[in-house]
């Protein structure tokens, strides 16, 4: 059964810390792995990784992707309380029908103190 | 505004009541998703319609929920003889099929069951 992993579960830190969030997954066939914040409703996007070692950045953010170990990380360097979410990490399975659907971890809760 | 809108964005129920919600995708995107989602857990897939047709149905999707998209656009969420385990939040997704594309989510809608 596909599944993802994500830890730890929660997180304080105080402004200005650096975080790094740990995905780990089991898919069948793999095709990419999307990282999303929630803070109160939608998940928002924030990357999207499909090939090993190739990192994305926005601003403070980024994140990597490695396809031999299974696993990504999410950095968020010199923390703001606005950074304050759950922060989701699901993979995307390449099966024959290629829905696109999204297989969610359990999510990271971060809480940035002033 | 031209991202996925759900309504209701909240309802409260009696347990045994209908439920119905509503999804409408941003508008050139061709597939829609829906997820449930319950408190500290990640967002659990439930169904995907590719224009109309309705193509994946996870085994979460009991014989009392039931979705439709009837002309590729918007979709509705049915729950009928609505139990207190189906308190959760329901979230629309929707997306570009033929390429690598995010899903962009809605707010979704808070269900209650009392």
């Amino acid at each position: 059964e596909d599944k993802v992993v994500q830890s730890p579960l929660s997180l304080v830190v105080h402004e200005g810390d650096t975080v790094t969030l740990n995905c780990s997954y089991e898919v069948t066939n793999f095709r990419s792995l999307l990282w999303y914040k929630q803070e109160k409703k939608a998940p928002t996007f924030l990357f999207m990784l499909t090939s090993s070692g190739i990192e994305k950045k926005s601003g403070r953010l980024s994140s990597i992707l490695d396809k031999k170990e299974l696993f990504s990380i999410l950095n968020i360097t010199a923390t703001q309380t606005g950074d304050s979410a759950v922060y989701l990490c699901a993979v995307t399975p390449h099966g024959s029908s290629n829905t696109g659907k999204l297989i969610f971890g359990q999510g990271t809760t971060l809480q940035v103190k002033p | 505004d031209t991202g996925v809108s759900q309504d209701p964005r909240h309802k409260i129920t009696k347990r045994g009541q209908n439920v119905t919600f509503r999804c409408d995708p941003i508008s050139e995107h061709n597939r829609l998703y829906w997820y449930r989602q319950t408190l500290g857990q990640g967002p659990e897939f439930l169904t995907y319609f590719q224009n109309e047709a309705q193509l994946e149905k996870s085994r979460l999707l009991s014989d009392r929920f039931s979705a439709e998209r009837p002309k590729g656009s918007f979709s509705t969420l049915e729950i009928q003889r609505t139990e207190q385990g189906d308190s959760a939040m329901y979230l629309c997704a929707s997306s570009l099929r033929g390429r690598d594309t995010e899903a962009f989510f809605g707010q979704g809608t808070r269900l209650t069951v009392v």
